[in-house]
């Protein structure tokens, strides 16, 4: 069970934008902790993608970027390409549970 | 580069136990600490808890305290996952996963993934 809820899925045509929240609550986001994502394609181990709430790590597209605010957080994708279809997730500390917590992830499918 | 290698797939039947390798190169071993994170078949991503390679000192996730442990060889540079009495339940992708700091947060390098199967 994660205290960090994404909606399940999002779609869109290659070249637009999308954008996954993450919502969480005053013992995780809300209490000041960074949010990270995570990129897993089919098949594959996640990757990260957003460090620190809107940071890239190298090699990353700038297509990616990250937002944070109160107790939640977004992911959003510009340019939206085929390689792009992949599950998502967000992750931050949660200080009641002492330790990290996923999101509940989100498909992106590329129309 | 750094790396993170997991041992192979396992087939086991309920009541046994398996031990899941993840031996790291590219870097200080001792330096940051090792995490495992489970993915049931079609499922999310959920943090099992995390092995402090100075110390050896675990720490596990609520749902992962009884027959979960973790272990170090520091020798060979290898982290362990043992799950004993398996259950059809934890049939699922086991990961390693570091940090590139000596932070907690963000898993900038992950194994390639176990996956264990459960059945009779």
């Amino acid at each position: 069970q994660s205290v960090l809820t994404q909606p399940p899925s999002v779609s869109g045509a290659p070249g637009q934008r999308v954008t996954i929240s993450c919502t969480g609550t005053s013992s995780n986001i809300g209490s000041n902790y960074d949010v990270h994502w995570y990129q897993q394609l089919p098949g594959t181990a996640p990757r990260l993608l957003i460090s620190g709430n809107n940071n890239r790590p190298s090699g990353v597209p700038d297509r990616f970027s990250g937002s944070k605010s109160d107790t939640s957080a977004s992911l959003a994708i510009s340019g939206l390409q085929a390689e792009d279809e992949a599950d998502y997730y967000c992750q931050s500390l949660d200080r009641l549970l002492s330790g990290p917590v996923f999101g509940t992830g989100t498909k992106v499918t590329v129309l | 580069q750094v790396q993170l290698v997991q041992s192979g797939s396992e087939l086991k039947k309920p009541g046994a136990s398996v031990k899941v390798s993840c031996k790291a190169s590219g870097y200080t071993f001792t330096r940051y600490g090792m995490n495992w994170v489970r993915q049931a078949p079609g499922q999310g991503l959920q943090w099992m808890g995390w092995i402090n390679t100075k110390t050896g000192n675990p720490t596990y996730a609520q749902d992962f305290r009884g027959r979960f442990v973790f272990s170090l060889d520091t020798s060979v540079s290898t982290a362990y996952l043992q799950i004993s009495g398996l259950r059809s339940e934890d049939t699922a992708v086991y990961y390693c996963a570091t940090p590139a700091r000596e932070v907690i947060l963000p898993f900038h390098y992950w194994g390639q993934g176990t996956l264990v199967a459960v059945s009779s």
